[in-house]
């Protein structure tokens, strides 16, 4: 069974770094082909795709949110890092990482399988 | 980046009856590569369509996608009761990838 879940910071202080988790099962990160990457979703508000790394280290960034965000992958635990700098309230929102599936299209991707969210409070 | 518009923003049905949904693109969507989701409250958005008439795994044949170019259509052919939700469109044509702003399906 493939699952994604999300941990970390869930509430940040503005100007503060961000730092997310997505600890994967049922799927390797050391597979040819996978990829998985971080969506977010302001309350009420519609998705919003971040960042996203593929299993031979290639990395791929929204380009305007680039020099805020850095993707990394840890194999051996199989896991994927976000942090994002310079949080602002704006950045309020539902994080989540999905895997790559669905089109064969290799970038940009579908995502077929989802983390259940984390919420991230951006305030003082 | 392709700005994708979605409409109606709320659709107000019945059981049984037909749901048509719209995702217009501001630019051309090349080899179809549009997908659409369903998101419940509480949930994470669940895969639906994906190469604009693909179903992905396990989605009922009651929902089905079709358009090219610039327009784009989901369409549930008879409502079930867990299919009040919101849709989302997703184009993976060109970077970034980009979502609409969604269509919410409610109970008339």
């Amino acid at each position: 069974q493939i699952t994604l879940k999300e941990s970390g910071s869930t509430l940040v202080k503005p100007t503060q770094t961000l730092t997310l988790t997505c600890t994967l099962s049922g799927f390797s990160l050391r597979s040819n082909g996978v990829g998985v990457g971080w969506i977010r979703q302001p309350p009420g508000k519609a998705l919003e795709w971040l960042a996203l790394i593929y299993w031979d280290d290639d990395k791929r960034y929204s380009p305007s949110l680039q020099s805020r965000l850095t993707i990394t992958k840890d194999t051996s635990k199989n896991q994927v890092v976000l942090t994002m700098s310079n949080m602002d309230p704006v950045d309020t929102g539902t994080y989540y990482c999905a895997r790559r599936g669905g089109s064969s299209n290799w970038f940009p991707p579908t995502f077929d399988s989802w983390g259940q969210g984390t919420l991230v409070t951006v305030s003082s | 980046e392709i700005v994708l518009t979605q409409s109606p923003g709320t659709l107000s049905l019945s059981p049984g009856e037909r749901a048509t949904l719209s995702c217009r693109a501001s630019q051309s969507v090349s080899r179809s590569y549009l997908a659409w989701y369903q998101q419940k409250p509480g949930q994470a958005p669940r895969l639906l369509i994906f190469d604009a008439s693909s179903r992905a795994t396990g989605i009922p044949d009651r929902f089905s996608g079709s358009g090219s170019g610039t327009d784009f259509t989901l369409t549930i052919s008879r409502l079930e009761a867990e299919d009040f939700a919101v849709y989302f469109c997703q184009q993976y044509a060109r970077p970034p990838l980009t979502f609409g702003g969604g269509t919410k399906v409610e109970i008339k």
